[in-house]
């Protein structure tokens, strides 16, 4: 098993750009996260799926926009890269119901510009 | 909302004790968990506990939980300098989790 994987592992952005951060876990997860991770401050959710062709807003989902066409993928966009989105991008997963362990993948390190 | 407070940082010598330590706000919290993270590494479960419990041992990890005062703890027994790392605690009550701002735990020779 390859657990969680996430692409790319590091990006630039110029301000104003767009990009795509792609997630793929291989357990048959129902539920998947994405998180930002800035310094000092924990991990905030950004949007979360409870299920194949379920979205729903987390803590600080401004900015962002997600997919879930398939199971095992879960995209997160960014249409208008702002700097204020420099951090550290976290995707997990999880099974559902309580109690349930997070699987988190490596991180992508988005610097914009 | 949901708040979870830690110290952010804690430096012991090899071979003594950590202790680190974690508050939470949400009563319902059913799950607490601990998580570490490496450098250039994602977040990676070390252990949880059930809210009506009271301590939990596994191997050099205690957790304890006083649920009265909303305060939880994670002693690392022995500490080497592979513990250094942040150190997560994360609270679950409902659908999602909501984690500490981390502390970063150095191992001093």
């Amino acid at each position: 098993n390859a657990g969680v994987t996430q692409t790319p592992k590091f990006r630039v952005l110029k301000t104003g750009q767009s990009m795509t951060l792609l997630c793929a876990q291989d357990m048959n997860h129902e539920y998947m996260y994405w998180y930002r991770q800035d310094p000092g401050m924990g991990l905030r959710l950004i949007h979360y799926s409870v299920g194949e062709g379920t979205t729903a807003k987390g803590e600080v989902p401004d900015g962002y926009n997600v997919s879930r066409l398939k199971k095992q993928n879960f995209l997160l966009g960014l249409e208008s890269a702002a700097p204020s989105q420099t951090s550290v991008y976290f995707c997990a997963s999880s099974y559902s119901g309580t109690g349930g362990e997070q699987y988190f993948g490596p991180g992508t390190r988005l610097t914009v510009t | 909302g949901e708040d979870v407070e830690q110290s952010l940082f804690l430096s012991v010598r090899e071979g003594d004790s950590s202790v680190i330590n974690c508050t939470y706000t949400d009563s319902s919290s059913t799950y607490l968990y601990w998580y570490k993270q490496e450098p250039g590494a994602g977040l990676q479960l070390l252990t949880y506990i059930f809210s009506n419990m009271d301590m939990k041992q596994d191997q050099r990890l205690t957790v304890l939980l006083n649920k009265k005062d909303k305060h939880l703890s994670l002693r690392i027994a022995d500490t080497q300098t592979g513990d250094s790392a942040i150190y997560f605690c994360a609270e679950k009550g409902g659908q999602n989790f909501v984690f500490g701002p981390g502390t970063r735990l150095s191992v001093l020779p």
